[in-house]
C-alpha cells in the first residue's frame, strides 16, 4: 500500500529566509509527486509536481521540489519565504491509478 | 480561470437523513474524484469516476455512498442513510485528459447531528 509521510506538523520560518517542507513516500512502483496547498476556508491548490524526468521541478509561486528516489522524500522548497505563503501544505502520491494518497499536511507559519 | 465549484459551503443534516453534495468540475475535464477529511485527520480518497462509471472507490465508499453525473456538468455525491462519522469536509477534484494533477473545489462542509 501507498503512503505519505509529512514528519512536521508545523514549520516556521522568519520572511526572506528559505523554507523547506519535508515529505517522505513508500510506494510499490513509480510514484507520481504532488504538492498542494490549502488557504483558511479554501480547497486544495495544485503546486507543483513530479512525474518523471529532471528531480527538481519548479510550481506555482517560486515554490521548487526535488525528487530523491534513494531517499524517497519529495521536499517542498523556497529560496525565500514570504509572510502570505503562510498555509496548510499537503504532499500526496499516485503510482498511476489517479487516486491520491496525501499526507496529514503541514501548517507553514511564516513570520515578518 | 476556470475552477471547481462545490454546493453547499456548508450542510448540517440529521442522522439517518440523505444528503446530495454537488459539484461542477472544469468544463473540459473527462475525470471526477471525490475524496473527504474528517476533522484533523488527512485527505482520504472516497471514488473516482470516469465515462459515466466508477473507475475505483476506497473501502470508505461503501454501499451507502454512490456517485452521479446526472447532466453535461455536475457531478453528486449521494449519502442515503448519514451517520455522525460521515461529519467531514468533502472534496470534488477533475482531472483533464493526459494530465496528472487533479484540480480540487473548496468543499462543502458536512455536519451530521
Amino acid at each position: 500500500a501507498q503512503s505519505v509521510a509529512q514528519p512536521e506538523d508545523q514549520v516556521n520560518v522568519a520572511e526572506g529566509n528559505p523554507l523547506t517542507v519535508k515529505c517522505t513516500y513508500s510506494v510499490s512502483g513509480n510514484p507520481y509527486l504532488f504538492w498542494y496547498v490549502q488557504y483558511p476556508n479554501r480547497g486544495l491548490q495544485f503546486l507543483l509536481k513530479y512525474i518523471t524526468g529532471d528531480n527538481l521541478v519548479k510550481g506555482s509561486y517560486g515554490f521548487e521540489a526535488e525528487f530523491n528516489k534513494s531517499q524517497t522524500s519529495f521536499h517542498l522548497k523556497k529560496p525565500s519565504a514570504l509572510v502570505s505563503d503562510s498555509a496548510l501544505y499537503f504532499c500526496a502520491v499516485d503510482t498511476g491509478r489517479r487516486a491520491l494518497t496525501f499526507g496529514s499536511g503541514t501548517r507553514l507559519q511564516v513570520q515578518p | 480561470e476556470p475552477e471547481v465549484t462545490q454546493t453547499p459551503s456548508h450542510q448540517v443534516t440529521q442522522m439517518g437523513q440523505e444528503v446530495i453534495l454537488r459539484c461542477v468540475p472544469i468544463s473540459n475535464h473527462l475525470y471526477f474524484y471525490w475524496y473527504r477529511q474528517i476533522l484533523g485527520q488527512k485527505v482520504e480518497f472516497l471514488v473516482s469516476f470516469y465515462n459515466n462509471e466508477i473507475s475505483e472507490k476506497s473501502e470508505i465508499f461503501d454501499d451507502q455512498f454512490s456517485v452521479e453525473r446526472p447532466d453535461g456538468s455536475n457531478f453528486t455525491l449521494k449519502i442515503r442513510s448519514t451517520k455522525l462519522e460521515d461529519s467531514a469536509m468533502y472534496f470534488c477534484a477533475s482531472r483533464r485528459e493526459g494530465s496528472y494533477e487533479q484540480y480540487f473545489g473548496p468543499g462543502t462542509r458536512l455536519t451530521v447531528t
